[in-house]
């Protein structure tokens, strides 16, 4: 049972675009910047957005990241088959002093 | 180029223990925090561990505490995750990952270690 939760799977057609829920609680997302993480199979985890909403250098622009409460959000554009990976929304615990993670959510491009 | 190299990961019967090793480069790795995570086979991430730049804030999962022990060596730039009375369920791909501010931007290609009952 993961602290910050996603849901399992989100699908869409090639071109559309689709968004990736990730819900938590006042000790984590409510105080602390959020971070999405991509991951293929086989491969490590890769920096996708970090402070809620900023892209590290080299991420396109068709990702984008939003938080709300205790809430956040990643939204994909233009989707490509490329994009099907494995997502995560990760944070800071202050009450675990820990780091967390959502239980990842499997995008499939149609 | 960061680059984070695990090693030190295989196959150890439950109840033993295990070292894992990442090496740092392409960065002043003092000056930053590292953190251990981990990913079981077919499941998501799990944090293991972290460390403040010079050792003095050390963090653990409950899963974990009492049982690892992570160190860093800023001469040999080094991250080290001392694993003792392993188990089952400590199997998993270990990641180490390089922390700044509230993120992990980099991460190692991992090291499997796998604990057999």
């Amino acid at each position: 049972q993961s602290v910050l939760t996603q849901p399992p799977s989100v699908s869409a057609a090639p071109g559309q675009k689709v968004t990736i829920s990730c819900s938590g609680s006042s000790s984590n997302i409510g105080t602390k910047y959020v971070s999405w993480y991509q991951q293929f199979p086989g491969t490590a985890p890769k920096l996708l957005i970090y402070d809620n909403n900023k892209r590290p250098s080299g991420i396109p622009d068709r990702f984008s990241g939003s938080k709300s409460g205790t809430s956040a959000t990643l939204g994909i554009t233009g989707l490509q088959t490329g994009d099907e990976a494995d997502y995560y929304c990760g944070t800071w615990d202050n009450s675990l002093s820990g780091w967390v993670f959502g239980g990842g959510t499997k995008l499939t491009v149609l | 180029e960061v680059q984070l190299v695990e090693s030190g990961g295989g196959l150890v019967k439950s109840g033993g223990s295990l070292r894992l090793s990442c090496a740092a480069s392409g960065f002043t790795f003092s000056s930053y925090s590292m953190n251990w995570v981990r990913q079981a086979p077919g499941k998501g991430l799990e944090w293991v561990s972290s460390i403040s730049t010079v050792g003095n804030y050390i963090y653990y999962a409950d899963s974990v505490r009492g049982r690892f022990t992570i160190s860093r060596d800023n001469v040999k730039n080094s991250l080290h995750l001392q694993m003792n009375s392993l188990r089952a369920e400590d199997t998993a791909v270990y990641y180490c990952a390089r922390g700044f501010g509230q993120i992990l931007d980099y991460w190692g290609q991992g090291a499997l270690v796998t604990v057999s009952s």
